[in-house]
This record gives structure tokens, sequence and C-alpha cells, in this order.
């Protein structure tokens, strides 16, 4: 079955800098990459989420990246303030959210002012 | 945007007794959705996927007969723990595909399970 990894387990960076989590995935029939934040005591949201016909997608200061051949998926976030502090998770599926998703192993990020 | 709510958001039980907590899908119809669990500072684990109208698919090494799962309408899923113990304690969350948005899954706010 998939296997999502993820790096790094804990990112500490100062307001205003850039953040990169990278995530890993082993199935190359999944197509599609969600990103989640998570925060304590909260269900996940959904950030941003890629498919596997597209190589980049932007949304303000957040972006995600596929690399199919390599079959890793990057999270990129800029000018991170505070409130981006939380846990974030990238999973893997294949097909739509209708199928199942299998979770990377979660990075938390802590923004300090 | 789309909302799924969870009930309880808590709930605290002597062991032995059994447990439900509902999902529903507030303002769309779900077919399908999703029970995960999650300990502390570990990542969502999927329990079983459950379907309008038919049984539940559980993923490998969890107990269907421990964990009940019922989806009786479009828009409700429950989860019951039965005959719980104190290694039931976790964070139960469930997610729900919404078919106009693509398949995103919206997921609700977690129900934290004590078990003393």
């Amino acid at each position: 079955g998939e296997n999502v990894e993820q790096h790094p387990s804990t990112l500490s960076v100062q307001e205003g800098d850039s953040a990169v989590i990278k995530c890993t995935y082993s199935d190359s029939a999944s197509n599609y990459f969600p990103w989640y934040k998570q925060e304590l005591g909260k269900g996940p949201q959904l950030i941003i989420d890629i498919r596997s016909n597209v190589g980049e997608k932007k949304d303000q200061r957040i972006a995600v990246t596929l690399n199919k051949t390599a079959k890793h998926f990057s999270l990129h976030i800029t000018e991170t303030q505070p409130e981006d502090s939380a846990v974030y998770f990238c999973a893997a599926s294949m097909g739509t959210g209708f199928q199942k998703l299998v979770f990377g192993t979660g990075t938390r990020l802590l923004v300090s002012p | 945007g789309a909302v799924v709510s969870q009930h309880p958001s808590r709930v605290i039980c002597k062991s032995g007794t059994s447990v439900k907590i509902e999902c529903r899908s507030l303002d769309f119809q779900a077919t399908t959705m999703f029970w995960y669990r999650q300990f502390p500072k570990k990542s969502l684990m999927l329990m079983a996927t459950s379907n309008e109208g038919s049984k539940a698919t559980y993923e490998q090494g969890v107990e269907k007969d421990k964990f009940l799962i019922n989806h009786a309408s479009l828009t409700l899923s429950t989860l019951t723990v039965t005959s719980a113990h104190p290694e039931d304690s976790s964070f139960y969350i469930c997610s729900a595909p919404r078919r106009d948005s693509g398949g995103e899954q919206f997921f609700g706010p977690g129900t934290r399970l004590t078990v003393l």
C-alpha cells in the first residue's frame, strides 16, 4: 500500500522567514496530494492541494510543488507569521478525495515573533 | 465552506461501557465518510470507510466488532466504540468528501475520548 514520509518533524523559523516541508510517497498511482493544517485540539483543515497533472500551485503565501518522477511534493510558506504555527500534514490519495487518504507523519511548525 | 460536525467534542467513560460518536455533514450530502484515529503528537490513521446504505470497509488491524460504524443517512455516520478500554482513549476524527468541491475532504473538529 501507499506510504508517505514527511520531513522535518519539527521546524522553527523566525517571523517573516520561509518554511519548507517535504513529503515523499511510494505508490506511483497516487495522483492527489493535499496539505492540511491542524491546530491543537482541532480537526485538520485543507490549506492547499495539487493533482498529478500539475507541477506547482500557489495561493498567496502558500505554494505546493510536485515532482512525479521523484515521487515527492513540498509545501512552501513564505513570509511566515506566528499564526502559521501549527502541525502540518501532507497526504496522498489515488483519485479524488473520495478515495482514502494516507497521511504523512506531520511537521510541527513554530514561528517565533 | 462545507461544515462537518462531530458530537460529542469530549467524552469520558468508564471501562467496559460503549460510546457513540456522531459525524454530520451540515450542508452537503455524503455517501462516503471516513473515520480516523489520532494519538497525541501522531498522525491520522484511517480506521474505516463508512458507506451510506452498506457495510463499512475497515482497515487492516481494526476490529469491526469493536468499532461499529453505521451510515444510515446521507448526512450522518456514527462510530460506536464498544466495551471501551483505556487503550481506546484517543482523538477520533471523521471526514466527508464533497462532490461539488472536487472530492475535497472536509474534516470534523474531532472527539476526544477518555476511558477511565
